[in-house]
C-alpha cells in the first residue's frame, strides 16, 4: 500500500527567505505526485502534480516541486516566501485500486511566516 | 473557475444522531469522493463514487456510513449514528475521470462536531 511522510510537522521562515516542505512517498509502481495547500477555512488547493517527465515541475503561487525517484522524495520549494503563503500543505500520492482511484495525503506541514 | 461546494461548513449534532453532509461537486465530473481528517491526523479517503456506484472504500467506510447522489448535483454522505470518533472535517472532492492521475478537486470541508 502507498504512504506519504512529511517529517515536518511545523515550520516558521521569515518572508523573503526560502522554503523547503520535505516528502517522501512509498509505492510500488510509478508514483502519481500532488502538493495540496490549505488556507484556514478553505479547501484543498492543488498547488502542482509529477505525472512523468521533467522531474522539477512548476506550480502556481511560485511554488516547484522535484521527484528524485532514487529519493522517493517530491520536495516543494519557494525561492522567496510571501507571508500569505502561511498554509497547511500535504503532499499526496495518487493511485488506482481496486478499481476506485484515492489519493493517499501525508500528515502535512504548517507553514508560519514572521514578518 | 468551478469549485466544489459543501454544507454546512460547520455541523454539531449529538451522539447517535444521523447527518448529512452534502457536496455540489463540479458538474462535468464523474467521479466523487469524500475524504476525512481527525484534528491533527492525515486526510484520510472515505470511498469513491462512479455512475450510482461505490467504486472503491476504506476500512473506515463501515455500514454507519453511506453515499448517495440523489439528483443531478448533489453527492451526500450519510453517517447512520454519530460517533465521539466521527467528529472530524470531512472533504468532498469530485474528478473528471477516474485516472490515478487526474485531479481531484477539494472543496472547503465541513466541520462535524459530535456531542
Amino acid at each position: 500500500a502507498q504512504s506519504v511522510t512529511q517529517p515536518d510537522i511545523h515550520i516558521t521562515v521569515s518572508e523573503g527567505a526560502s522554503l523547503e516542505l520535505r516528502c517522501n512517498y512509498s509505492y510500488g509502481a510509478t508514483p502519481y505526485l500532488f502538493w495540496y495547500v490549505q488556507s484556514p477555512g478553505q479547501g484543498l488547493q492543488l498547488l502542482l502534480k509529477y505525472f512523468s517527465g521533467d522531474t522539477l515541475v512548476q506550480g502556481i503561487k511560485g511554488f516547484e516541486a522535484e521527484f528524485k525517484r532514487s529519493q522517493s522524495s517530491f520536495n516543494l520549494r519557494k525561492p522567496s516566501v510571501h507571508w500569505s503563503d502561511a498554509a497547511e500543505y500535504f503532499c499526496a500520492v495518487g493511485a488506482i485500486t481496486g478499481g476506485g482511484n484515492k489519493l493517499t495525503f501525508g500528515t502535512g506541514t504548517q507553514l508560519k511566516v514572521e514578518l | 473557475e468551478p469549485e466544489v461546494t459543501q454544507t454546512p461548513s460547520h455541523q454539531v449534532t449529538q451522539m447517535g444522531q444521523e447527518v448529512i453532509l452534502r457536496c455540489v461537486p463540479i458538474s462535468n465530473h464523474l467521479y466523487f469522493y469524500w475524504y476525512r481528517q481527525i484534528l491533527g491526523q492525515k486526510v484520510e479517503f472515505l470511498v469513491s463514487f462512479y455512475n450510482n456506484e461505490i467504486s472503491e472504500k476504506s476500512e473506515i467506510f463501515d455500514d454507519q456510513f453511506s453515499v448517495e447522489r440523489p439528483d443531478g448535483s448533489n453527492f451526500t454522505l450519510k453517517i447512520r449514528s454519530t460517533k465521539l470518533e466521527d467528529s472530524a472535517m470531512y472533504f468532498c472532492a469530485s474528478s473528471e475521470q477516474q485516472l490515478a492521475k487526474n485531479i481531484q478537486y477539494f472543496g472547503a470541508g465541513t466541520r462535524l462536531s459530535v456531542l
